[in-house]
């Protein structure tokens, strides 16, 4: 079975420029969520989608944005962006909404703002 | 507001020693899991081992144990003959039955083995 893969591993970006990082989830999950983890930080949630719906969010800002589709593979979409959104985006994926399924995680786009 | 609190940022141990990693936490629910991941240099985080709330015996996963007191919303990890694979960050983290699939993170700790 194909773990979670994200694309691309690196990006560099400048200040009000708009970006798109992608994540296929493991064969299977249909729930995904995103995190955001700066430098020496643990990483914070973004948000989470189950059935291409989006049904939790944490203390981000409406440029951030999501999409998941019917194979389940999602995007994170951040317009404006800022110098404090460098960080490592991870992706995470698990089997349902029910008993708790440990989540998988991807290994990662590491987004650079200049 | 759920927190999760690692107050080592760092730790070393010698190579076959035990060392414990320290978290605690605060959550106004009953009913949560608690996980221990670790980050290699390689950036994924891979699960170690994780304690469904209402269980009061201890999760092990071999050379991996929890010490799990509830009431003083502590979780320590306790890895025993440290191996330099195990050389990484290792995050606590919360999950609320309410919040669906959210973690909640600490800061981590870096864990150095030493050979």
């Amino acid at each position: 079975e194909t773990g979670v893969t994200q694309s691309p591993t690196h990006l560099i970006k400048t200040r009000g420029q708009q970006v798109t990082l992608r994540c296929s989830s493991q064969s299977g999950h249909n729930t995904v969520s995103w995190y955001q983890q700066a430098l020496g930080q643990g990483p914070q949630f973004i948000f989470q989608y189950y059935r291409e719906e989006e049904n939790g969010r944490g203390n981000f800002p409406p440029r951030f944005s999501g999409l998941q589709f019917p194979n389940y593979s999602s995007e994170l979409n951040v317009n404006a962006l800022e110098l404090d959104d460098s960080a490592l985006y991870l992706c995470a994926s698990s089997q349902d909404r029910g008993e708790i399924q440990p989540q998988h995680f991807g290994d990662g786009t590491r987004l650079s703002i200049l | 507001a759920q927190t999760v609190t690692q107050s080592q940022p760092e730790m070393s141990v010698q190579e076959a020693e035990t060392v414990t990693l320290s978290c605690t936490y605060d959550t106004s629910e009953n009913n949560y899991y608690l996980f221990w991941y670790k980050q290699p240099p390689s950036r994924q985080m891979i699960l170690v081992i994780r304690q469904e709330a209402y269980k009061q015996q201890n999760a092990t996963e071999n050379r991996f144990s929890v010490n799990f007191q509830k009431a003083a919303k502590s979780f320590s990890l306790k890895i025993s003959d440290s191996q330099l694979g195990d050389t990484a960050m290792y995050f606590c983290a919360l999950r609320e039955m309410s919040s669906g699939d959210k973690l909640t993170f600490g800061t981590g700790t870096r864990l150095a083995v030493r050979p």
